[in-house]
């Protein structure tokens, strides 16, 4: 299973660019990288899943570079309610049976 | 669509007491997962259903950690007896399994258990 690197913590400022780097050195061929976010007393979300180049939705956007041993979560414009934990996961195509969570990238937002 | 429903939110028990966590997935969701996570890590895999069917509980503690899914859909999760160390929050997250996977898990908002 790959295993995932990325910061512990970061700060920003409201309406400002967040850009949130996990690394994973050994992603196997058919692993896909998913986000999640967890705000305090919740459950994690899913934000985004790409295999390669980049992918948008309506709340981040997925940069993949070709050798895939990285990715970056990136968040338009933060505002005080993205505050929350952040992890980065690989695993097989269409599988959530192998997901490992790490301790996640905690991003804190000031106005 | 209701999401994956959780009960209790909490509970505060002392410890060598019974506990028991209820999960209620999302229907059409055939695959139910049991996590735990304890302060500022990030969640672990207790136990993965299929239908009714443990088919990963690689993870659980079973000298005091039990789990069923009676007809495939509500799931519970048991502690007998508690300890100290089991202070933490169960989440129950579901899933389409099979080739319906899409890859998001769907989490329910957890119960926090606390071991006093």
């Amino acid at each position: 299973l790959a295993k995932t690197t990325q910061p512990i913590s970061m700060d920003s400022y409201e309406g400002q660019e967040v850009n949130i780097t996990c690394s994973h050195n050994n992603i196997a061929t058919n692993d896909y990288i998913t986000w999640y976010q967890q705000f305090p007393s919740q459950g994690p979300r899913f934000i985004i899943q790409g295999y390669k180049t980049k992918v948008t939705n309506e709340v981040a956007s997925l940069f993949i570079p070709a050798d895939r041993k990285s990715s970056t979560l990136s968040l338009p414009r933060v505002s005080l309610s993205d505050t929350a934990v952040y992890y980065c996961l690989v695993g097989p195509s269409y599988n959530t049976d192998k997901l490992i969570f790490g301790t996640g990238t905690r991003l804190q937002v000031f106005p | 669509e209701a999401g994956v429903v959780q009960s209790p939110r909490y509970k505060i028990i002392e410890k060598k007491q019974p506990v028991a966590f209820w999960c209620n997935p999302i229907s059409g969701h055939n695959t139910l997962y049991w996590y735990r996570q304890n302060l500022g890590q990030g969640p672990e895999l207790l136990i993965r259903y299929e239908n009714e069917e443990a088919v990963d509980d690689s993870q659980l503690p079973k000298d005091r950690f039990s789990a069923e899914r009676l007809k495939g859909v509500d799931s519970t999760l048991k502690i007998q007896p508690a300890e100290l160390g089991d202070s933490a929050v169960y989440l129950c997250a579901s899933t389409y399994g099979g080739t319906a996977n899409t890859g998001e898990l769907f989490f329910g908002e957890g119960s926090r258990l606390t071991v006093l």
